[in-house]
């Protein structure tokens, strides 16, 4: 149980363009979902934390209208990085955390390269 | 709010000797804490949690933490390494929102 998907795990895209990441909890219902990005051999930064049929509330210095994130259904949250530029290059993560529970599951990643 | 450090970002440890992994916590509320595994281009797979229950912890793969109020530690270990177990560790807290503060982690080579 608590498994969370991402998709896709690796992106390359052209610098200008929009790319969409999508988290889902596949056996679970997410009420919460988070956003972290990670750069090599460095811990995760979280971003943003995504709550279900709400806005979401984005840490210190992330922008909110670069890094659009929609948290449409109980089951999945969509990131999106618009306009991108080879600094938006990282490894993007989500978790999950079902309704009153302490434990945030995983997904496997993206891999987002910016020419 | 809630910090974590983990000091020595690199860990050896010989086959079958003892690992152990030190996090320090700092918390202004009765915290949560977790440790998590990474490998290599994948996501964080947790090995352990605490939550105000009981103070020593067993988790997946032979790991256990203890909870130390007294030293704000949650430092994790395992009796006897292997090589599967080369991986990016992190130590977590969180407090009642449920916002994870990670520590820098450390990346722990198994020498055979």
């Amino acid at each position: 149980g608590a498994v969370v998907s991402q998709h896709p795990s690796r992106v390359i895209c052209k610098s200008g363009t929009s790319v969409k990441i999508e988290c889902r909890s596949l056996d679970f219902q997410a009420t919460t979902m988070f956003w972290y990005r990670q750069f090599p051999k460095q811990s995760l930064m979280l971003m943003a934390t995504s709550n279900e049929g709400s806005k979401a509330t984005y840490e210190q210095g992330v922008e909110k209208d670069k890094f659009l994130i929609n948290h449409a259904s109980l089951t999945l949250s969509t990131l999106t990085v618009t306009s991108a530029h080879p600094e938006d290059s990282s490894f993007y993560i989500c978790s999950a955390i079902a309704t009153s529970q302490e434990t945030q599951y995983f997904g496997p990643g993206t891999r987002l390269l910016v020419l | 709010a809630q910090s974590v450090t983990q000091l020595g970002s690199h860990v050896s440890v010989s086959e079958g000797a003892l690992v152990l992994l030190r996090c320090n916590y700092s918390s202004s509320v009765p915290p949560y804490l977790f440790w998590y595994v990474q490998y290599p281009n994948q996501g964080l797979q947790l090995l352990l949690k605490y939550t105000s229950a009981a103070t020593l912890v067993k988790g997946i793969n032979g790991f256990e933490a203890e909870f130390k109020k007294s030293e704000t530690s949650f430092h994790l270990t395992k009796p006897s390494a292997h090589m599967s177990d080369a991986a990016e560790y992190f130590c977590a807290v969180s407090g009642r929102n449920n916002r994870l503060a990670f520590g820098k982690g450390n990346q722990v080579v198994v020498i055979p």
